[in-house]
Parts: structure tokens; C-alpha cells; sequence
């Protein structure tokens, strides 16, 4: 049984599209985060969310916008997509906010052409 | 000073060797830390966290210096498979989880 997964693994689309990637834990933890991973490998946080209200919201473009429907779930839809957007999104999780571990999702890599 | 900073390596190991990285932080008050390991299109894992009184976990042992604010992570008889990027994490201002941008290790036989 996989703790976080992330879905799709791959997503390759046009520059412009508007797409979404899923991600669910099955742990119960309370925090839920999305991090992009560029080219360069940097791990960079983009949002936080603690039991479905947003903690961390970094300086992220609005046409990323997270939903959290419930605790296990959180979602990323990205909206007219640019080259820039290319990266691996990893979703993550941990029991509380703050010092805690984080489990992560098999992360999903996504190409804008 | 950046908030987690690391030396991005590659550090190039023979196999059996020792290898120790370091990573600094720049928000004193910060009170948790942890060793991630990252290998090649894979998700970070958890590695190891780091205790103030240090702690060791089979050949590898993290340790805490706050004085001059670094972490570090030493390993011991190096493997093959210890060829991964290493990811120094700290929780920084509010509570957010920063994570350096990882030193990369290659195990040579």
C-alpha cells in the first residue's frame, strides 16, 4: 500500500493547457505539502496545507492553485501552462506542521512543449 | 547567509572509504533537522534525523553543532549503493521546512 501517491507520473502537454495532478495519503497525517524540483534539482516549497486550511502559500504564481477537499487529499491545477512549469511536482506529507518527517510521493514529471 | 546551505559536491568516493558533508543554517532558533537521501528521478526518503546529542544509525552518524549552526552526516565504509544525492533539511521561519539544495555523492568501485 503506498502512503503518499501522486497521479499522473508523467504528464506531457501544450504550453497554454490547463491540468491537475491528484495526490492522496493514506497515513493520517494532518500536513500536506506541494514542492517543485526544477532542472537544477533544487526541492523548492510551493504550498502547506494543515487539515485542509493553506499554511505556507511561497511566491507562486495564482495560476497554481491547491485544493485540499479533505485532510488525506490535496490537489495542484495548473493553469495555462508555460515552458517555465516543466519539473517534477512532489506531494508530501507529515504528521504535524512544522519539524515533522515528510513522506513523499513518487513525484510527477511534467513537460510543457 | 542562504537558509540551508550545502556544498553540491559531486564528492567522488572509492567504495569503502569515509565521506562526511556538512550543511549550514542561518535561523538559529531552529529546532528540527534531518538527513534526506534522494537517488537518481526518485523521491526524496528519510534518511536519518539529527539529534541535539548526535545520533548514529549503522555506518552513518549525523551530528548537530549549534554553536556554529551546521549539521552533519558522516558514512563509514561507503557502498556502491550510497551513490545518492544528500538533502540537509531544517525547519526555518514559521515553521516551514527548508531543504538545501543537496550534495550529490558517487561511490566509485
Amino acid at each position: 500500500d503506498t502512503a503518499v501517491s501522486q497521479t499522473p507520473k508523467y504528464l506531457v502537454t501544450q504550453m497554454g493547457n490547463d491540468k491537475s495532478i491528484k495526490c492522496e495519503q493514506n497515513l493520517g497525517h494532518d500536513t500536506m505539502y506541494w514542492y517543485k524540483q526544477d532542472s537544477k534539482k533544487f526541492l523548492k516549497i510551493m504550498f502547506s496545507y494543515n487539515n485542509k486550511e493553506l499554511i505556507i502559500n511561497e511566491t507562486v504564481p495564482n495560476r497554481f492553485s491547491p485544493k485540499s477537499p479533505d485532510k488525506a487529499h490535496l490537489n495542484l491545477h495548473i493553469n495555462s501552462l508555460e515552458l517555465g512549469d516543466s519539473a517534477v511536482y512532489f506531494c508530501a506529507s507529515s504528521e504535524t506542521t512544522g519539524g515533522d518527517i515528510q513522506y513523499f510521493g513518487a513525484g510527477t514529471r511534467l513537460s510543457v512543449l | 547567509r542562504k537558509e540551508v546551505e550545502q556544498d553540491p559536491g559531486p564528492f567522488n568516493v572509492p567504495e569503502g572509504a569515509t565521506v562526511a558533508f556538512n550543511c549550514t543554517y542561518s535561523n538559529s532558533a531552529s529546532q528540527s533537522f534531518f538527513w534526506y537521501r534522494q537517488d537518481c528521478r526518485k523521491e526524496p526518503k528519510l534518511l536519518m534525523s539529527v539529534y541535539s546529542s548526535g545520533n548514529e544509525d549503522g555506518r552513518f552518524t549525523a551530528q548537530l553543532n549549534r554553536a556554529s549552526q551546521y549539521i552533519s552526516l558522516l558514512i563509514r565504509d561507503s557502498k556502491l549503493s550510497d551513490s545518492a544525492t544528500y538533502l540537509c533539511v531544517v525547519n526555518g521561519w514559521g515553521d516551514k521546512i527548508i531543504f538545501g539544495k543537496g550534495t550529490r555523492l558517487h561511490i566509485l568501485p
